[in-house]
């Protein structure tokens, strides 16, 4: 059964880098067909997603909501069938449980996001 | 592209009929997904493809409509089901509604 768990600091200080793994168990992120996720929810309820990785032939292609512009990096962890987010020069707005995920695309056919993992919250304050 | 769901919270009893509505500002052809979200908990799927039911999701849940007006129906609402309830798109990259809160009159 596929199973996603976020984990990192739940606190971040403004201008810092925000760091976040997401440990998947039942699939492989090498030999997956899927791309893996990140979607936050900010703490009036609105869903923003982050991001996305797809591991192709020995390379990680990324994708990334163009209004968090440059900020963002997302890797892959191939030993540890990780991937991970880094959302650098952080604000208050970058509060959130930030969730990882799986879909089969970015856009289009297959882009539903199913499973979730079960989300963690990061607060950004001094 | 923007998602504008309605109504953003509705009130309803046991056993009614409730529809949410989602529109899209551009044709998004069938791209169009939705989640159910309980409080505390990650968003689940319900629906993709603006109407194919997830593997388990009771029949009272449908979906329809494609381009930019969508429709997400629960036939008979049960006690479970007032929770909160999200659309997605993704004809370019994922965007979400703002969500509709079904609450219990």
């Amino acid at each position: 059964q596929l199973q996603l768990l976020e984990s990192g600091p739940g606190l971040v200080k403004p201008s810092e880098t925000l760091s976040l793994t997401c440990t998947v168990s039942g699939d492989s992120l090498t030999s997956s067909p899927y791309h893996w996720a990140w979607v936050r929810q900010s703490p009036g309820g609105g869903l923003e997603w982050v991001g996305s990785v797809h591991y192709s032939g020995y390379s990680a292609k990324t994708s990334h909501n163009p209004s968090l512009k440059s900020r963002v990096t997302i890797s892959v962890d191939t030993s540890k069938n990780q991937f991970s987010l880094r959302l650098a020069s952080v604000t208050a707005a970058d509060t959130a449980v930030y969730y990882c995920g799986r879909h089969f695309s970015v856009a289009g056919a297959g882009s539903e996001i199913d499973p979730w993992g079960q989300g963690i919250l990061v607060t950004v304050s001094p | 592209i923007q998602m504008t769901q309605s109504p953003s919270s509705v009130s309803a009893s046991v056993g009614d009929r409730v529809t949410i509505t989602c529109r899209a500002s551009q044709n998004i052809n069938n791209w169009l997904t939705w989640y159910q979200q309980r409080p505390g908990e990650a968003p689940n799927l319900l629906i993709y493809s603006a109407s194919i039911p997830r593997s388990g999701v009771p029949s009272r849940f449908s979906g329809s409509g494609s381009g930019t007006e969508f429709s997400l129906t629960i036939s008979s609402l049960q006690p479970e089901d007032f929770v909160t309830y999200y659309c997605q798109q993704a004809s370019t990259f994922p965007t979400f509604g703002q969500g509709t809160r079904l609450e219990i009159k």
